[in-house]
């Protein structure tokens, strides 16, 4: 049963701390969300990539986070440092995009996320 | 203004009754629609995808109006296991999530 992995499920870690987000999407999918979900915002897209190369990151805290595909099997999004209000749940998600197609028409399928908690 | 817009609810609603929920993106060239339903604490999934004639699949029935710009989810004879949040996803470029619409159904 082919599923997207994230790892850890939890995380708790102190103000100013690094923190290191994986996922593993399906294989054979070629696209790659990361999205961050509170209460008050809801599900925000904070970077999309595509066949490895990003193709938006408008929605992420350039000075702090940051996200890459060092391989088709990993997908990182890495927060330097911390802050309490990085405090959410994010989740990665992965679909196929068929070539010559811009966008998503396809199901993403979700990981079940990592829940982070700056203190 | 949001690329895309739900009426946050909370719905609350009997079992047995039909319940709509309405979602606006302002993005005239999204390509893709889908509802997602999202349980507490869990990942969203896929419900359905939305297509321009419209689209049933047995309680749920889904309709896109493009010169308006809005989708639509219709829910009929709630059960109490539809308690969950539902949420709009609107495909172009990138693919953007509503806020969600949640839904509780009482006995």
């Amino acid at each position: 049963d082919a599923r997207v992995t994230q790892t850890p499920r939890h995380k708790v870690t102190e103000m100013g701390q690094e923190v290191t987000m994986r996922c593993q999407p399906i294989l054979g999918h070629n696209t790659v969300f990361w999205y961050r979900q509170t209460m008050m915002q809801g599900l925000e897209l904070l970077a999309y990539f595509r066949n490895r190369a990003p193709l938006d990151d408008s929605g992420m805290p350039k000075d702090r986070f940051s996200a890459e595909m060092p391989d088709a099997t990993l997908a990182t999004l890495k927060i330097q440092p911390s802050e309490p209000r990085d405090s959410a749940v994010y989740f990665c998600a992965s679909g196929l995009v068929p070539d010559g197609r811009s966008g998503m028409n396809t199901e993403a399928f979700f990981g079940q996320g990592t829940r982070l908690t700056v203190v | 203004r949001k690329e895309v817009e739900q009426d946050p609810g909370p719905f609350n609603v009997p079992e047995g009754a039909t319940v709509a929920f309405n979602c606006t993106y302002s993005n005239s060239a999204s390509q893709s629609f889908f509802w997602y339903r999202q349980d507490c604490r869990k990942e969203p999934k896929l419900l359905m995808s939305v297509y321009s004639s419209g689209n049933e699949d047995g309680r749920f029935t889904a309709q896109l109006n493009r010169a308006s710009q809005y989708i639509s989810l219709l829910i009929r004879d709630s059960k109490l296991s539809d308690s969950a949040t539902y949420l709009c996803v609107v495909g172009g470029f990138k693919t953007i999530f509503g806020a969600g619409t949640r839904l509780f159904v009482k006995a």
